[in-house]
């Protein structure tokens, strides 16, 4: 199985600044077939389900805010929140959903306000 | 709108059986992969189970292999999750979540329902 590993586990960041989660896999999880990463980057807030917020490792989910960014290639990945909101207190996961048909997650990072 | 509702759980004993169901609505069903997530109290989250558009094609998390089946009803939309010989490890809300092919992301989550499985 591919291990996808997020650093840190938490973080506190100040209203207004930037937040910058990052995700290492064991493996490369860049797609051959259209030379696309495949990384998706998930928020949940207490009391409910994962939202998506970035796919294809940089492509915004549609309605996401453009202050939440994903970069990176190959194995080593960023979220990056570059202006932090009261809204934005949750917990991010990053998933690979290379070697399909088995998908493995991130162990989250909860982002809190400082 | 896209809504997938779980439902099924509640508290069983280890070593007991449990069929979870998630009703869609608000998409053409059989088009979709399926997939079942669950999350332990406080912990991150596991995929466990999906399931091809047509049902012909199905895989497991190895710690449920032999333990869980998926199966889906195209005609009903509906997913299901057949738990037997559970486990106190197997305790979570489990998710029922839509990806568009084997190698898209979840984009589509239901609310969750609770399985706890204690004596």
């Amino acid at each position: 199985d591919i291990v996808m590993t997020q650093s840190p586990d938490s973080l506190a960041v100040s209203l207004g600044e930037r937040a910058t989660i990052n995700c290492k896999s064991s493996q490369s999880v860049l797609y051959n077939s259209n030379n696309k990463n495949s990384l998706a980057w998930y928020q949940q807030k207490p009391g409910q389900p994962p939202k998506l917020l970035i796919y294809w490792a940089s492509t915004r989910e549609s309605g996401v805010p453009d202050r939440f960014s994903g970069s990176g290639s190959g194995t080593d990945f960023t979220l990056t929140i570059s202006s932090l909101q009261a809204e934005d207190v949750a917990v991010y996961y990053c998933q690979q959903y290379y070697r399909s048909p088995t998908w493995t997650f991130g162990q989250g990072t909860k982002v809190e306000i400082k | 709108e896209v809504q997938l509702v779980e439902s099924g759980g509640g508290l069983v004993r280890p070593g007991g059986s449990l069929r979870l169901s998630c009703a869609a609505s608000g998409f053409t069903f059989s088009s979709y992969w399926m997939s079942w997530v669950r999350q332990p109290p406080g912990k991150g989250l596991e995929w466990v189970a999906n399931i091809n558009e047509d049902g012909s094609g199905e895989a497991y998390v190895g710690s449920v292999k032999g333990r869980f089946t998926i199966s889906r009803d195209n005609v009903e939309k509906s997913l299901f999750l057949q738990m037997n010989s559970l486990r106190v490890e197997d305790t979570a809300v489990y998710y029922c979540a839509r990806t568009t092919t084997m190698t898209t992301p979840f984009d589509y989550w239901g609310q969750g329902t609770l399985v706890t499985v204690s004596s």
